[in-house]
């Protein structure tokens, strides 16, 4: 069975503050793939980003990062300087070879002027 | 289509109504998905279609929950008889690929249909 935990329920901080979302997916595939999704209050999913089991490399886009440790499952996520228009709810997912991707129960990011 | 389209947007029905779920899926998209998502929880995994074909149902919750793509293309996400539990944002997503073989592809999602059951 495949599990996502998404630790933090609720996080408020200042803008221009780092804020990092914790994620941890456990799973017995060696192969697997994690993805961070963005959830506004307009309710549409935005897909964020996708990494496969066998990358470790952490990566940088803009202002977001991204770093997946193997070791422990985790797929940790990191806004730097965070603005007001990042206030969101933000869901780590997993998925397998098969059909199914599996959510976490999310992060509500709340960022205040 | 530029997106994923679902209708309608808000549902309020009574008890025991049926109702009926729309999805637009990105067109070329191979695959689609249906989710429930209840507040302040994540996305459940509903049913999967690789085109016309349903492989997967196993997060149909019960046997009042109906899904189908005749052609396809457009699906529709049947409720029959509802309850209050059944109250929920059910979301459709589409990819280009097929997961099993691509290495899971993204999902794109549509806003969601928001249904109330009273």
């Amino acid at each position: 069975a495949q599990k996502v935990t998404q630790a933090q329920t609720e996080i408020s901080v200042v803008e221009k503050e780092d804020v990092t979302l914790d994620c941890v997916y456990e799973t017995r595939d060696t192969t697997y793939y994690l993805f961070w999704y963005k959830q506004p209050p307009s309710g549409e999913l935005v897909f964020l980003i996708r990494r496969n089991s066998f990358d470790e490399q952490n990566e940088i886009s803009g202002r977001y990062s991204w770093n997946f440790q193997k070791s422990t499952s985790s797929f940790n996520f990191t806004i730097t300087a965070s603005q007001v228009v990042d206030s969101a709810v933000y869901f780590c997912a997993g998925a397998n070879t098969g059909n199914q991707f599996y959510f976490g129960t999310g992060t509500s990011l709340t960022v205040i002027p | 289509g530029a997106g994923v389209s679902q209708s309608p947007r808000y549902k309020v029905a009574k008890r025991g109504q049926d109702v009926a779920l729309r999805c637009d899926p990105i067109s070329g998209h191979v695959s689609l998905f249906w989710y429930q998502q209840a507040l302040g929880q994540g996305p459940e995994f509903l049913t999967y279609f690789q085109n016309e074909a349903q492989l997967d149902k196993s997060g149909l919750p019960s046997d009042r929950f109906f899904a189908e793509r005749p052609e396809g293309s457009v699906s529709t996400l049947k409720i029959q008889r509802t309850q209050q539990e059944d109250s929920a944002v059910y979301l459709c997503a589409s990819s280009f690929g097929r997961p099993a073989s691509s290495g899971a592809n993204v999902l794109t999602f549509g806003a969601g249909s928001r249904l109330t059951v009273l």
